[in-house]
């Protein structure tokens, strides 16, 4: 099946430093990806829909200049998480959708952030 | 985006069927019902997908009513590793379209 590959799958790094977290489809083209976090015990949380090529839509409350997406190509998308706070401490998770219709999303395998 | 309703947590024994239902009152004509399954510290895996009726495949079955309001997850013989988190979606699933989660059941499978 699809596989939906996430890197770093654990990081640590210290207050006011940038972090970048990598999704990759490695066996299909992924025209959307979609960048969520999960914070202990409770659900995904979306926070941007990205497309190759164009910018990526946030939602509502997600600052976009803090966490910067990068979409290049139809197999990479990046995460980067700029001035990285305790709060910022998250699981972060990628997903990846191909151009079928109805097909599953599928995910990566998450990034643990820790920032001390 | 329709809205999902599922139970919070729900408890079993090794060996039994598991049930799992979904409402969704809300669901539209071209959405499709898609179940995932998290461990802790994993990202979500794809469990199983339908429009209508009855679908089934290696791991599990999805009953979906004529309405379409509501659906449930089959779990044959669970096992003491089904423990995780059980996902309902709602959407058009048509490369693309954003998914919301909702807050997903908890299923604890006892020995």
């Amino acid at each position: 099946g699809a596989v939906v590959s996430q890197h770093p799958s654990r990081v640590i790094c210290k207050s006011g430093t940038s972090v970048k977290i990598e999704c990759r489809s490695l066996d299909f083209q992924a025209t959307t990806m979609f960048w969520y976090r999960q914070f202990p015990k409770q659900s995904l949380m979306l926070m941007a829909t990205s497309n190759e090529g164009s910018k990526a839509t946030y939602e509502q409350g997600v600052e976009k200049d803090k966490f910067l997406i990068n979409h290049a190509s139809l197999t990479l998308s990046t995460l980067t998480v700029t001035s990285a706070h305790p709060e910022d401490s998250s699981f972060y998770i990628c997903s990846a959708s191909g151009e079928q219709a109805n097909s599953p999303l599928h995910f990566g395998n998450g990034t643990r952030l820790t920032v001390t | 985006l329709a809205k999902t309703t599922q139970p919070i947590s729900m408890d079993s024994y090794e060996g039994q069927e598991v049930n799992i239902t979904c409402s969704h009152n809300n669901i539209a004509t071209n959405d499709y019902i898609t179940w995932y399954q998290q461990f802790p510290s994993q990202g979500p895996r794809f469990i199983i997908q339908g429009y209508k009726t009855k679908v089934t495949n290696e791991v599990a079955s999805l009953f979906i009513p004529a309405d379409r309001k509501s659906s449930t997850l089959s779990l044959p013989r669970v096992s003491l590793s089904d423990t995780a988190v059980y996902y309902c979606l709602v959407g058009p699933n048509t490369g693309g379209f954003k998914t919301i989660f909702g807050a997903g059941t908890r299923l604890f499978v006892k020995a």
